[in-house]
């Protein structure tokens, strides 16, 4: 079993509509939570960090966190064009850990 | 700009060469790792470093060793390269001091390495 898991996408949304993004991971002791946006041919950038259950927002990104069942999530709310990337969901335990990445295309 | 540079960006090269990638930063900080990246896997951590000859390994070690002489600079050797090292790898920093479990970590630009 990976230590993190994500859908590989590819996701579509309309320009303008909420993106949804999930990522499950299978260490419970776990306490630090990322995610990262990567375009093509670039490197990973952090976009959203969280510690503690619940949400946490960041203009348009919010991070959902419920460590009881498992899962973060990313929403990303008026998506843009400029948004179509792959996000890297990140865990640490000893070391971070990766997801896959899911591939977001938001069309205008 | 988390000041991380990496050397070379691309490099073609034959099965058995040698091959080293620097990874160099201006910030002096502590903790410095090296990854690769590939489709369906992910990043996957090689090794890292948490201080000058304090290197460790990490889930994908084999086949790779990591050199740390300065602080600034973090150098990862394929002592003999294999077609499955191909791949975009990845340096990065920790900024803070606590190491993994305290802080995001800020990639450098890649190096794209193929090996025919």
């Amino acid at each position: 079993q990976k230590e993190v898991e994500q859908n590989s996408g590819p996701l579509s949304v309309p320009e303008g509509a909420i993106a949804s993004l999930n990522c499950t991971y299978s260490d419970r002791g776990s306490q630090s939570f990322f995610w990262y946006r990567q375009y093509s041919g670039k490197s990973p950038e952090l976009i959203m960090f969280i510690y503690s259950n619940g949400d946490k927002e960041d203009g348009r990104f919010t991070a959902q966190l419920n460590k009881a069942s498992q899962y973060v999530s990313l929403l990303i709310r008026d998506s843009q064009p400029s948004d179509s990337a792959t996000y890297l969901c990140a865990v640490t335990g000893n070391q971070f850990y990766f997801g896959t990445g899911t591939s977001l295309t938001v069309i205008p | 700009d988390a000041g991380i540079t990496q050397s070379p960006r691309h490099k073609v090269t034959e099965t058995g060469t040698p091959v080293t990638l620097r990874c160099h930063q201006t910030e002096n900080h502590r903790y410095m790792y090296w990854y690769r990246q590939d489709p369906g896997h992910g990043l996957r951590l090689i090794h890292y470093s948490y201080g000058v000859k304090d290197t460790d390994k990490g889930e994908v070690s084999d086949g790779y060793s990591v050199s740390r002489s300065k602080t600034e600079d973090f150098l990862l050797t394929l002592e003999s390269a294999t077609s499955s090292q191909t791949s975009v790898y990845f340096c990065a920093i920790s900024k803070l001091a606590g190491g993994p479990d305290t802080g995001e970590l800020f990639f450098g630009e890649g190096s794209r390495l193929t090996v025919l």
